[in-house]
Order: structure tokens, then C-alpha cells, then sequence
């Protein structure tokens, strides 16, 4: 992918974690974050500067610095358990990419 | 409330065609662009295709282009996935999804706000 994540993160109940993208289209373009959950349609948790989708709760909230962009859980909750990825412009083909994705344990 | 709904999936043999639907309601289709996206068993999302919302430009990943096209019928509110030659590698569930851009002064963020619920495709050799 032209934008990468770490492949899994842990995160203790209730502590706060950190999930990021890296990609040099980063620098002109926010990502946008996606949770999905098994069996389950990726549903937006969060997009641009600063946007949540109604209905997704605060303890989600992203940032981009340079070229890597960070959602972050603060008071990880056991329901956040799920895969993440992130999504942006890619220069490198396609219009358009997914990062690999970063599945989140909530221990 | 915006929705998508993807339909058509099925068991197809490897060489053979087939033409998924998604259809749109509460929002107007021609309005916005329309993605495919795709993830095989146990595996990421990948992005596959995208038509823009004037039908007039798409964009194909490299997996698929030469084989796969997409189109409209803004009269039924439906955009199409047409695969042809599948392989036993587009074997995935295909998600339709809506496409939003947010433009401010430092920088423009594509996002994807609602999806439907995919459709499995399986190809067998």
C-alpha cells in the first residue's frame, strides 16, 4: 500500500492507544478511519482535520503530522476491540488506497 | 437516511462473468462517487474501482483493469460492477460505498461515509 500501518496494537481497558499511517500523500491529503468489526461492513470513525460522524463516540479523535496520520482511542473500551484502517490519496497508481490495516486487542 | 445495498455476488467458475448492483436510496446517485471496494478471506480492504459522479470518469486498481467496469442507471438510483475473466484472487466480499471530499485551506480529505453490507463473489476453478 502507499500509506502503511503496523500490522496489530494492544491496549489495556480504559487506557489510551495510538494507531498510525504513514504515507507520503499524507502530507497533502487527511486519511480518513474506518473500524470494522468481523462479519461487519467498515463503518467511519473519523475524517479530516477534525470530523466525527455522528453517532461515534469522543474517546475517538486523529491528528496528522507530516506524513503520518494517528487516530487515537482514549479510554479504550472492550467494544473497540476491531480492525482499523486508514484511507487516502495514493500517488502511486491508484487514485485512492487502504492502508494494511491494524487489528486492536483490548486487554 | 442514506443507504447502499449490494446485490449479485454468487459461486462463478474462473474465466466466467458476473455483474454486481448497488443500489442507493435517500441520497441521489448522480450526485456523488460511487467506490468499489473488496476484501478476500481474512484479509484487508482493497480498493477497486471508482466511477465519479458525473459517470464521466473511473478508475480501476491495477488487479482488476481490463477486467472490470462500472456504470449507472441514475434513472434506478443503481451503480454496477461488471467483472469479467474473474480469477480465483477476486474471490471477496465487494462493499459498495459512497464517497465525500473535504476541502479546507491546508488540505483535501477523500472519505468514505456509508457502505452497504457487501456481496460475497467466490470463484471456483
Amino acid at each position: 500500500s502507499a500509506v502503511t500501518q503496523d500490522p496489530a496494537v494492544s491496549v489495556a481497558l480504559g487506557q489510551t492507544v495510538t494507531i498510525t499511517c504513514q504515507g507520503e500523500s499524507l502530507r497533502g491529503y487527511y486519511a480518513s478511519w474506518y473500524q470494522q468489526k468481523p462479519g461487519q461492513a467498515p463503518l467511519l470513525v473519523f475524517h479530516g482535520r477534525n470530523s466525527r460522524p455522528s453517532g461515534i463516540p469522543g474517546r475517538f479523535s486523529g491528528s496528522t503530522s507530516g506524513n503520518t496520520a494517528s487516530l487515537t482511542i482514549t479510554g479504550a473500551r472492550a467494544e473497540d476491540e476491531a480492525d482499523y484502517y486508514c484511507f487516502s490519496r495514493d500517488f502511486t497508481g491508484s487514485p485512492v488506497t487502504f492502508g494494511g490495516g491494524t487489528k486492536l486487542t483490548v486487554l | 437516511q442514506e443507504q447502499l445495498e449490494e446485490s449479485g455476488g454468487g459461486v462463478v467458475q474462473s474465466g466466467k462473468s458476473l455483474r454486481l448492483s448497488c443500489d442507493a436510496s435517500g441520497f441521489t446517485s448522480t450526485s456523488f462517487t460511487i467506490h468499489w471496494v473488496r476484501q478476500a478471506p481474512g484479509r484487508g480492504l482493497e480498493w477497486v474501482a471508482l466511477q465519479s459522479s458525473d459517470g464521466l470518469s473511473d478508475h480501476f486498481a491495477e488487479s482488476v483493469k481490463g477486467r472490470f467496469s462500472v456504470s449507472r442507471d441514475g434513472s434506478k438510483n443503481t451503480f454496477y460492477l461488471q467483472m469479467n475473466g474473474l480469477r480465483g484472487e477476486d474471490t471477496a466480499v465487494y462493499f459498495c460505498a459512497r464517497e465525500m471530499l473535504e476541502i479546507t485551506p491546508i488540505a483535501w480529505g477523500y472519505y468514505l461515509d456509508s457502505w452497504g453490507r457487501g456481496t460475497l463473489v467466490t470463484v471456483s476453478s
